[in-house]
């Protein structure tokens, strides 16, 4: 048990659903992320909120669309996907205004697949 | 820029074996350090993590120390187990930001055999 929680741990879609993943923290972090973690390549950071605002978002293509409501929860919306987006979606959180001794959680992933 | 380079694997073990995963860094500033490990099927779960020069994280039998001279935080453990059969990723995080931005490694796939 990590204080991250992710829903759902599986999810199969076609490339033409719209599906969302979730992402909750219990952690009173007040940043979070997106990474994305493919077979044969490395993390990829995709989006992260700091104090609910988004700070940064690395060229993630469009179908791609996150949203933070409050400082616990992120979601990742997803719609007309490819196949090549299937891989493990990983949130994480940390507190905000990095300093020595800040620390990132990670939830359990959410593995996708596109069909 | 940050990188971090880890040893190539897989590394493959016998049970009680000991373990050595190199890493190695290069950032400006003072980065705190971590390991991360990814059991099959699983997310990143933190092994352990120093946050200035010399310190030593140690968790679940694994070692590592910060070593600024050779920009290095190599993990250790004295003898392995069929259990920490998993993949270890070393990282770095650069503080003065407002929020963290990792730099991982390619990530150690471990094996370790009865």
């Amino acid at each position: 048990e990590t204080g991250v929680t992710q829903t759902p741990r599986h999810l199969v879609m076609g490339m033409t659903n719209k599906k969302s993943l979730k992402c909750e923290q219990h952690l009173g972090h007040n940043a979070m992320y997106w990474y994305k973690q493919s077979a044969k390549k490395p993390l990829e950071l995709m989006f992260v909120y700091s104090l609910e605002e988004r700070v940064e978002n690395n060229s993630v293509p469009s179908r791609f669309s996150p949203e933070c409501p409050n400082s616990s929860h992120l979601f990742l919306h997803l719609h007309t996907l490819q196949p090549e987006d299937s891989a493990l979606y990983l949130c994480a959180s940390s507190q905000a205004w990095v300093g020595v001794g800040n620390t990132i959680y990670f939830g359990e992933g959410s593995w996708l697949t596109v069909v | 820029g940050n990188s971090v380079t880890q040893m190539e694997g897989p590394v493959t073990l016998s049970e009680e074996a000991f373990l050595t995963i190199n890493c190695t860094y290069t950032a400006t500033g003072y980065p705190s350090l971590f390991w991360y490990v990814q059991y099959p099927g699983e997310g990143l779960q933190l092994l352990l993590k120093a946050t200035k020069a010399d310190d030593k994280g140690s968790n679940k039998g694994f070692e590592a120390t910060y070593r600024k001279e050779t920009t290095s935080f190599h993990l250790e453990k004295g003898s392995v187990q069929v259990s920490d059969s998993a993949v270890y990723f070393c990282a770095l995080l650069a503080g003065g930001t407002s929020y963290g931005k990792l730099t991982f490694g390619q990530g150690t796939i471990l094996t370790v055999h009865p």
